[in-house]
């Protein structure tokens, strides 16, 4: 099976503009989470869908949003992008619904680099 | 205080030695992640644990539900371990979400 991708790898962008990162679980995966890594904060959980339904949310401001299709290949926006916004953004697919009690191995996309200046 | 600990944050070790990685955490939790992140950023899940051992190769990971502690041990290092080692945990009050260490980068020298 393929792993999880993630579109683009890389991204440069300027503050106030808006970005959309892409990610596509592994075939068959119906949950996937956001999460974002940077130097001062570590990784840092965003939010996660299943079945094209945010089904738990970070602490993060109402600037990051995300969906999920009903392929459940899933986006993530962040608008009006800020200086603190250059991260690494990952996300993760797993079989079932990680929040509905039932812990399942999270399988990584390689992230994508998203620097803002 | 952070939820979850990890300490050393730093370890470099000779080729062959045994590691040991400690997590600590202070809430209830579901089950707990041992991850490994290569440079370049690509994370790979290692254990998923809610209790006891789990062994794989050279790695074996400890969870000790009691005490709220966890470890993770490499034995025959070897250069290619070299990566950061990220603990994470699913938290009970908060829908399972993954809150995460702040990660033990280890480097094993030929």
């Amino acid at each position: 099976k393929a792993g999880v991708t993630q579109t683009p790898r890389y991204l440069i962008k300027t503050r106030g503009q808006q970005v959309t990162l892409s990610c596509s679980p592994i075939s068959g995966h119906r949950s996937v989470s956001w999460y974002q890594q940077t130097p001062g904060q570590g990784l840092q959980f965003l939010f996660e869908y299943f079945s094209e339904t945010q089904r738990n949310k970070g602490n993060f401001p109402g600037r990051f949003s995300g969906r999920q299709f009903s392929n459940s290949r899933s986006e993530m926006n962040v608008s009006t992008l800020e200086l603190g916004d250059s991260a690494l953004y990952l996300c993760a697919s797993s079989l079932v619904y990680p929040s509905g009690g039932i812990q399942e191995t999270q399988y990584f996309g390689p992230g994508t680099r998203l620097l803002v200046l | 205080k952070n939820e979850v600990e990890q300490s050393p944050q730093n370890l470099t070790a000779q080729e062959g030695e045994f590691i040991t990685i400690n997590c600590s955490y202070s809430v209830g939790i579901s089950a707990l992640h041992w991850l490994q992140q290569h440079p370049g950023g690509g994370i790979v899940s290692l254990f998923m644990l809610s209790s006891g051992k789990k062994k794989h190769g050279r790695l074996i990971a400890t969870i000790n539900i009691q005490e709220k502690h966890s470890s993770l041990h490499i034995t025959a290092s070897h250069p290619r371990d070299s990566a950061v080692y990220i603990c994470a945990v699913g938290l009970k009050a908060a829908g399972n979400k993954l809150t995460f260490g702040g990660g033990t980068r280890v480097l094993v020298k030929p």
